[in-house]
């Protein structure tokens, strides 16, 4: 199905373990990003990304990584995941098509880190 | 910094009511402006958006906000809230670089039947 798609939708993991959210687009957007989602923080940026191959840090990156080999994919890795990572991360989507392009997003994925 | 402000964490309203939602921006002269709402177990859609013309701008949903440079304003209204409109809403502005927003912390509505 055309859009963005995450998953998995739903993850327990365990705390010092290496988890990975994955993040699928069909549209070719140019820019994707990564945002975490949590109570009295709203949406935070975690990484974005311009083209493939082109990643830059948000405003939360410690403890994550990005890579984007192909335009449509953009996964997230948590390296050694903490307890304070459990959160909804939502990945979104954008055209290259100046300031007021849209972002689209994807259904986001709920991590709890135990 | 750039800020995006949205004064009321929680609105509850009675179906059939009028609805404004207050979001204020901090920065631009002429600021990218975004309502996105967020129904409970999905991700963020786009409402509606402002970024230059006339400052009413009509939405998906029968919502529509009006941007207010004198206040820093772009509020988002609804004349007649239905019971699916409860969500969180999310004003947000750009950043100026990258395409990358900076958001309010969003406002949760609960509607009464």
């Amino acid at each position: 199905d055309a859009g963005i798609t995450q998953s998995p939708r739903y993850k327990i993991t365990e705390t010092g373990r290496q988890v990975t959210l994955m993040c699928h687009q069909t549209w070719s957007h140019s820019y994707m990003f990564w945002y975490r989602q949590d109570l009295g923080h709203g949406l935070r940026l975690i990484y974005y990304s311009a083209a493939a191959d082109i990643t830059d840090k948000g405003e939360v990156p410690d403890g994550y990584v990005v890579s984007r080999s192909k335009t449509e994919n953009f996964p997230l890795t948590l390296e050694s995941a903490t307890r304070s990572q459990t959160s909804v991360y939502f990945c979104a989507s954008s055209e290259n098509r100046g300031a007021g392009t849209e972002a689209f997003f994807g259904q986001g994925t709920r991590l709890t880190v135990v | 910094a750039q800020s995006v402000t949205q004064p009321d964490i929680h609105i509850t309203v009675s179906e059939g009511a009028s609805l404004e939602l207050r979001c204020n921006y901090s920065y631009g002269a002429t600021p990218y402006l975004f309502w996105y709402v967020q129904s409970p177990g999905q991700g963020l859609q786009l409402l509606l958006k402002y970024f230059s013309g006339d400052t009413l701008v009509q939405g998906i949903k029968g919502f529509e906000a009006e941007f207010k440079r004198s206040q820093s304003s772009f509020n988002l209204r609804k004349p007649s809230v239905h019971w699916s409109d409860a969500a969180e809403y999310f004003c947000a502005q750009y950043a100026g670089n990258n395409r990358k927003l900076i958001w309010g912390l969003g406002t949760s509505l609960a509607v009464n039947p």
